[in-house]
């Protein structure tokens, strides 16, 4: 089945500065990739995704990056506020599992006023 | 917020006893997933339901059973409760089968102990 690496586990930043998180996966079956916000005490929150078809997607300050033959991809974010302080998880569908999202560990980020 | 809701928002059992959990999904959704996501980790597909029928189960044992009612909303029943179940449960709904976004509720915390 499809496996999902997640790094860093842990990312603290200073206010305006760039983040970015990174997840590698193993299916090549995969087409589907997401990332997800969560706060303390909240469910996930879909943030941005992006499919097999495109190579780069943004909305506002945040960007998802997508390298088909490497089976990897990158969550973005530029000029950090402290409230995109929270964990983030990056997941991947596809192949024969539709629907069944498998999900990195996810990113602990911490934006320092 | 996503329009996903579930109850009870926490629940505390006793080990071996049974609990259901319950989900209602966004307004225009048919399709739902359940997902289990233990203390620092990332969420883990249990199964999804369409049209009223199990279509697709992650790794986890039989005593993890669900249903879902004409109106697309949905059930998570665990019977002989272990101490490993203690986890947050997060109930996912997107609009059709084959679409690709899934909107998170805010979950249910289960403590078995």
């Amino acid at each position: 089945g499809e496996n999902v690496e997640q790094h860093p586990s842990t990312l603290s930043v200073q206010e305006g500065d760039s983040a970015v998180i990174k997840c590698t996966y193993s299916d090549s079956a995969s087409n589907y990739f997401p990332w997800y916000k969560q706060e303390l005490g909240k469910g996930p929150q879909l943030i941005i995704d992006i499919r097999s078809n495109v190579g780069e997607k943004k909305d506002q300050r945040i960007a998802v990056t997508l390298n088909k033959t490497a089976k990897h991809f990158s969550l973005h974010i530029t000029e950090t506020q402290p409230e995109d302080s929270a964990v983030y998880f990056c997941a991947a569908m596809g192949g024969t599992s539709y629907g069944k999202l498998t999900f990195g560990q996810g990113t602990i980020l911490t934006v320092h006023p | 917020e996503t329009g996903v809701t579930q109850s009870p928002t926490h629940l505390i059992k006793t080990r071996g006893q049974q609990v259901t959990l319950r989900c209602s999904s966004q307004s225009g959704h048919n399709t739902v997933s359940w997902y289990q996501q233990a203390l620092g980790q990332g969420p883990q597909f249990i199964f999804q339901y369409y049209r009223e029928e199990e279509n697709g189960r992650g790794n986890f044992p039989p005593r993890f059973s669900g249903l879902q009612f004409p109106n697309y909303s949905s059930e998570l029943n665990v019977n002989a409760l272990e101490l490993d179940d203690s986890a947050l449960y997060l109930c996912a709904s997107r609009r059709e089968h084959l679409s690709y976004e899934q909107y998170f509720g805010p979950g249910t915390r289960l403590t078995v102990t």
